[in-house]
């Protein structure tokens, strides 16, 4: 069925480290998301990224569509880095509905 | 920054109790979203609506939930009899297709 997936399920890092996250899925996208969800429980949106590249600051997202996964960059990362990512795609078809992997919980530690 | 907006930020409510949860999505989105998030899980869907009318909803989204578009600028989630599973962090969202927008969210107790 249907999938996204998401690598590593948590990952600890030192303050000033990178890293990398990835979101595997399992077919053609419309639309594809990278969100932060801050202590408080909201989604910040970091990424609207069905294909290509872009930066933002110190984060950066790839989606390679016909390879079918994403990759998010986190550079030099910082304590309020943590939290959990989530990405979430959009299937063809799907009236629009964004389906989440699990996520992957970041801790930076200082 | 145009944003999507939730009211309440907190509801508890008791088993049996019918709740209604408010969004103001971003005011020239045509596309209308509800998702949960049961503590410690993924976000899941639940419904998504366009043109008045339910364009496609979860296998959640049973006859206990409702949603309505009750004036130009509300859209709102209906639980008719809520249960201790129903407590759960739900958001509201709206894009015109592309990027969708979420709210801050409602997180509902239900005891």
């Amino acid at each position: 069925g249907i999938q996204v997936e998401q690598s590593p399920p948590d990952l600890i890092l030192q303050e000033g480290a990178n890293s990398t996250l990835r979101c595997n899925f399992s077919d053609s996208v419309n639309n594809l998301q990278w969100f932060h969800q801050n202590p408080w429980g909201q989604l910040i949106n970091l990424f609207y990224i069905p294909s290509g590249t872009k930066q933002n600051g110190r984060l950066s997202a790839t989606t390679v569509a016909t390879e079918r996964y994403s990759l998010l960059y986190i550079s030099s990362s910082q304590t309020t880095d943590s939290g959990v990512y989530f990405c979430a795609a959009e299937y063809y078809n799907q009236g629009g509905k964004l389906i989440f992997g699990q996520g992957t919980e970041l801790s930076v530690k200082p | 920054e145009p944003e999507v907006t939730q009211t309440p930020s907190h509801q508890v409510t008791q088993m049996g109790q019918e709740v209604i949860l408010r969004c103001v999505p971003i005011s020239n989105h045509l596309y209308f979203y509800w998702y949960r998030q049961i503590l410690g899980q993924k976000v899941e869907f639940l419904v998504s609506f366009y043109n008045n009318e339910i364009s496609e909803k979860s296998e959640i989204f049973d006859d206990q939930f409702s949603v309505e578009r009750p004036d130009g600028s509300n859209f709102t989630l209906k639980i008719r009899s809520t249960k201790l599973e129903d407590s759960a962090m739900y958001f509201c969202a709206s894009s015109n297709l592309g990027e969708q927008y979420f709210g801050p969210g409602t997180r509902l107790t239900v005891t």
